[in-house]
C-alpha cells in the first residue's frame, strides 16, 4: 500500500511555462514533506521541504504548496527551463517516522 | 566535505549468488538508510542505521540485510538472488532530526541474469 503516491508518471512542458508536479499522501502522521530531483546515473537530490505547519513554502523558482485537508501537496517551477528535465520524487515522514518514504516519482520534460 | 560514496557502481550477477554493496555516508553523519529503485516503483524503503543499530526496516523478504560499522559505514548484502532484485540501491546518508534531509550517493546499479 502506497503511503506516497505520484499519479502522473511523465509531463512535458514547454520552456518557460509552469510544470506543477502532484503528490498525495494517506498517512496523516506524516508531517514534513520533501522533493527531491533525479538526473539519470546520479542519486537523488534534496530540492525544497516545507513542514505541516505551514501551507507555502519558496525557494527561487521552486514553490511547494501543502493542503493538509486534503492530503495534498504540489511543487511548481517557475519558469521552467530544459535543465529541470529530471525525475522528481515527492517524500514525507514525521517526528516519530524514522524513515522518509518516497513516491513512485513523476518524469518531466521540459522541450525547448 | 566529501558526499556519499557508493561501491562498486555496477554489478552483474547470476540468480543464486550473493552481493555485498557498501555505502560511506558524509562525514559526521550517523544515519543510513538504504533504497532499491525500480522502473515504475520509485524509491522503495530498505533500512535505515543508526549508531550501528537497524532502527527501521522496509518490506523486503530477509534475504536483504545490513549491517552499519563504528565509523558509520555501512553495506547490505543480499543472498540467493532472484532476476527481481535487478535495480539500482541506493545509500542515503543524514543527520537525525525532524529533517531528514537524505543525502544520496549514486547508487550500485545490480543486474541478475
Amino acid at each position: 500500500d502506497q503511503q506516497v503516491k505520484q499519479n502522473s508518471p511523465s509531463l512535458s512542458v514547454q520552456e518557460g511555462r509552469i510544470s506543477i508536479l502532484n503528490c498525495d499522501y494517506t498517512n496523516s502522521m506524516f508531517d514534513y514533506f520533501l522533493w527531491y530531483k533525479k538526473y539519470p546515473a546520479e542519486g537523488p537530490t534534496f530540492l525544497i521541504s516545507i513542514s505541516s505547519i505551514k501551507d507555502k513554502n519558496e525557494d527561487g523558482r521552486f514553490t511547494v504548496f501543502l493542503n493538509k485537508s486534503a492530503k495534498h501537496l504540489s511543487l511548481h517551477i517557475v519558469p521552467s527551463q530544459p535543465g529541470d528535465s529530471a525525475v522528481y520524487f515527492c517524500a514525507a515522514t514525521s517526528k516519530t517516522y524514522d524513515k522518509v518514504i518516497f513516491g513512485p516519482g513523476t518524469s518531466l520534460s521540459v522541450i525547448p | 566535505k566529501a558526499g556519499v560514496t557508493q561501491t562498486p557502481r555496477y554489478l552483474i550477477k547470476t540468480r543464486g549468488q550473493q552481493v555485498t554493496l557498501s555505502c560511506s555516508p558524509i562525514s559526521g553523519h550517523r544515519s543510513v538508510s538504504w533504497y532499491q529503485q525500480t522502473p515504475g516503483q520509485g524509491l522503495q524503503f530498505l533500512f535505515e542505521y543508526f549508531s550501528e543499530t537497524q532502527r527501521n526496516k522496509g518490506n523486503f523478504p530477509g534475504r536483504f540485510s545490513g549491517r552499519q560499522f563504528s565509523n558509520s559505514r555501512s553495506e547490505m548484502n543480499v543472498s540467493t538472488l532472484e532476476l527481481g532484485d535487478s535495480a539500482l540501491y541506493l545509500c542515503a546518508s543524514s543527520t537525525p532530526g525532524p529533517s531528514e534531509k537524505l543525502f544520496f550517493g549514486s547508487g550500485t546499479q545490480l543486474s541478475v541474469l
